[in-house]
């Protein structure tokens, strides 16, 4: 399945560092999603866009910023992150906003912050 | 508060048929969904269930009580590449919320 894909698939970087992950789907989706999966805890919604506007913040720290500049792409700035912040993000689109369509995921970016 | 509880690990036997159970409790309800996780890999839709009742696809059905707060995944006729992480979610909002249960480890053996 390659609906949906995410680059870099990995990623180190220091804590002073500043990088970019990017999402991008090919399914004619209006809504993205960025998750973060950290080892035995539940993934965690981070930020939901609906037609490029956000519409979800999960109470995410500031050291993380989205970007959605059209429907097919969504971007997470990273900057001053902290070693706790070492986990899988992952990408998801759906048809809609809503929860009556399923999400798909992208195949994530494993990111480790040193 | 939220909070899905489903049990961490299970294990079966191929050809076997397991159930994995899944009970929430949350400030809204928009359905529930259950997604399947290989190690190294994207969650992959399985099914969603908004109404009571089962739900059948092939292999794998789902079910849903509303009014218990409970939903089971139950696999048939398992294979070895059912090996993975089942994960429980239940939407939430009309934002495209989903609130994710801590996944069931499912290994299948011989």
């Amino acid at each position: 399945e390659t609906g949906v894909t995410q680059t870099p698939r990995h990623l180190v970087m220091g804590m002073t560092n500043k990088k970019s992950l990017k999402c991008e789907q090919h399914l004619g989706h209006n809504a993205m999603y960025w998750y973060k999966q950290s080892a035995k805890k539940p993934l965690e919604l981070m930020f939901v866009y609906s037609l490029e506007e956000r519409v979800e913040n999960n109470s995410v720290p500031s050291r993380f910023s989205p970007e959605c500049p059209n429907s097919s792409h969504l971007f997470l700035h990273l900057h001053t992150l902290q070693p706790e912040d070492s986990a899988l993000y992952l990408c998801a689109s759906s048809r809609e906003p809503g929860v009556l369509t399923g999400q798909y995921f992208g195949p994530g970016t494993r990111l480790t912050v040193l | 508060g939220q909070n899905i509880d489903q049990p961490t690990e299970m294990t079966a036997t191929e050809g076997a048929i397991v159930q994995i159970n899944c009970t929430y409790q949350t400030s809204g309800f928009n359905g529930l969904f259950w997604y399947q996780q290989h190690a190294g890999e994207a969650p992959t839709f399985l099914s969603y269930n908004v109404l009571d009742g089962l739900e059948e696809k092939g292999r794998f059905s789902s079910f849903l009580s509303r009014s218990k707060g409970y939903s089971y995944l139950l696999l048939k006729e398992l294979q070895m590449k059912d090996s993975a992480s089942y994960l429980c979610a239940v939407g939430s909002g009309n934002t495209g919320k989903l609130i994710f249960g801590q996944g069931t480890t499912l290994q299948v053996k011989p």
